[in-house]
């Protein structure tokens, strides 16, 4: 069945390093969207990226959608601490979105 | 204000008493779901919903059963839970279009421990 596969699973960076994670679909998606996690929250909307080859900012983040639209890449530049989180990718399904493993950031300050 | 509303936000159970947590959104969603969030698995889905009376299984329904009798109530039951249901479960809701869900907005999330 389609899978949604996101890398890395965890990564801790020093406060003001950069940060990426990058999801990776079995199949052709329509389009793509991500998603913050607080830890003890919930998740959040973070962004949908449709075009292919779409590039789109939100203040130090940001959300790339691959050419062939099966992959998806979130960067942050300077992270804070305030960026500690697990990021998800979530891929359109048959009737559903399939939520990607999730990124964990911690930011050591 | 825009929110999923589910209870109890903790629950510690007993396995094989029945329990019921509740999800209620208030933007007229169409679609509603549940997912399961366990540690190095992410989100997956349980049940879903595209409207009132029109439910389906998710990729891991097993153990679960919902309703839809409105359209903006989707309670998750567990008839006779065990320990493997031991999670951290949202509720969320959305519409659905022809391009697929736009947003989803995910309830508080209830930590259900099975004992």
């Amino acid at each position: 069945g389609q899978q949604v596969m996101q890398i890395p699973q965890y990564q801790h960076v020093q406060e003001g390093e950069d940060f990426t994670t990058y999801c990776n679909s079995s199949t052709t998606l329509s389009n793509i969207q991500w998603y913050k996690q607080r830890p003890g929250g919930h998740p959040v909307f973070l962004i949908q990226l449709v075009k292919s080859g779409e590039v789109k900012k939100q203040k130090r983040l940001t959300f790339q959608f691959g050419e062939a639209k099966k992959n998806s890449s979130l960067h942050i530049t300077a992270t804070q601490t305030t960026d500690v989180g697990t990021y998800f990718c979530a891929g359109p399904g048959t009737y559903k979105y399939i939520f990607g493993t999730g990124t964990r950031l911690k930011v050591l300050a | 204000e825009a929110q999923v509303t589910q209870n109890p936000r903790y629950l510690i159970t007993v396995t094989g008493k029945k329990l019921t947590v509740t999800c209620s959104q208030n933007m007229n969603h169409e679609y509603m779901s549940w997912y399961r969030q366990d540690p190095g698995l992410g989100l997956r889905q349980i049940y879903y919903s595209m409207n009132v009376e029109v439910t389906d299984k998710g990729d891991v329904p097993e153990g679960y059963k919902v309703s839809r009798k409105e359209k903006r109530n989707f309670p998750l039951i567990l008839e006779s839970p065990s320990p493997n249901q031991t999670s951290l479960y949202f509720c969320a809701s959305s519409y659905y279009g022809v391009g697929g869900n736009t947003e989803a907005f995910f309830g508080q999330g209830t930590r259900l421990t099975v004992v």
